[in-house]
């Protein structure tokens, strides 16, 4: 049980594109979802955090035009990278949360972006 | 603000034998959770072990268990009889209920044949 479902696992587009990716939970209703950036050989950073039927909330730095989040329904969540630049390429993971308070995040197998 | 640190970017251990990876958090709160997460190069994260921080008892799944200290607010990982399969990036993570979760810089495991 606890899948999370992330498409593309990978995408290269061109400069001043935009990009979609996706996150659904299959077998369980995701009440909070979580977008993560990951560098090579560096930890997760968060990128923001989507509530189903609310606005997301950025972490600090993270440009809300840049990286569009939709949270449409319990099980699907998706990150849409605007006008994408050579800079966003990066690693980018999605997770869900069940809800409880205790419950650990469900990763996505995540999605390599690369913008030439 | 909450963190997490990890002082240990990379370790080795010879298969089959023991290796504890470190990990330090601060925060005010009473009530948090704590995990460990591995990411092979598949880049998947795994859920290795979980600990709620109301609970003495140290976790324990097969053969990892944690050192929850939570006075000293150190949560270590224990790996025992390690595998080839373990070696992996591992990631200690901390949530506040209800809230995001943060994690370590992680640690680079490395299993000697």
């Amino acid at each position: 049980g606890a899948v999370v479902s992330q498409h593309p696992s990978w995408v290269i587009c061109k400069s001043g594109t935009s990009v979609k990716i996706e996150c659904r939970s299959l077998d369980f209703q995701a009440t909070t979802m979580f977008w993560y950036r990951q560098f090579p050989k560096q930890s997760l950073m968060l990128m923001a955090t989507s509530n189903e039927g609310s606005k997301a909330t950025y972490e600090q730095g993270v440009e809300k035009d840049k990286f569009l989040i939709n949270h449409a329904s319990l099980t699907l969540s998706t990150l849409t990278v605007t006008s994408a630049h050579p800079e966003d390429s990066s690693f980018y993971i999605c997770s869900a949360s069940a809800g409880t308070h205790n419950s650990p995040l469900h990763f996505g197998n995540g999605t390599r972006l690369t913008v030439t | 603000a909450q963190t997490v640190t990890q002082s240990q970017p990379e370790m080795s251990v010879q298969e089959a034998e023991t290796v504890t990876l470190s990990c330090t958090y601060d925060t005010s709160e009473s009530d948090y959770y704590l995990f460990w997460y591995k990411q092979p190069p598949s880049r998947q994260m795994i859920l290795v072990i979980r600990q709620e921080a109301y609970k003495q008892q140290n976790a324990t799944e097969n053969r990892f268990s944690v050192n929850f200290q939570k006075a000293a607010k150190s949560f270590s990982l224990k790996i025992s009889d390690s595998q080839l399969g373990d070696a992996a990036m591992y990631f200690c993570a901390y949530r506040a209920s209800y809230d995001k979760v943060i994690f370590g810089p992680g640690t680079s495991l490395s299993v000697i044949p």
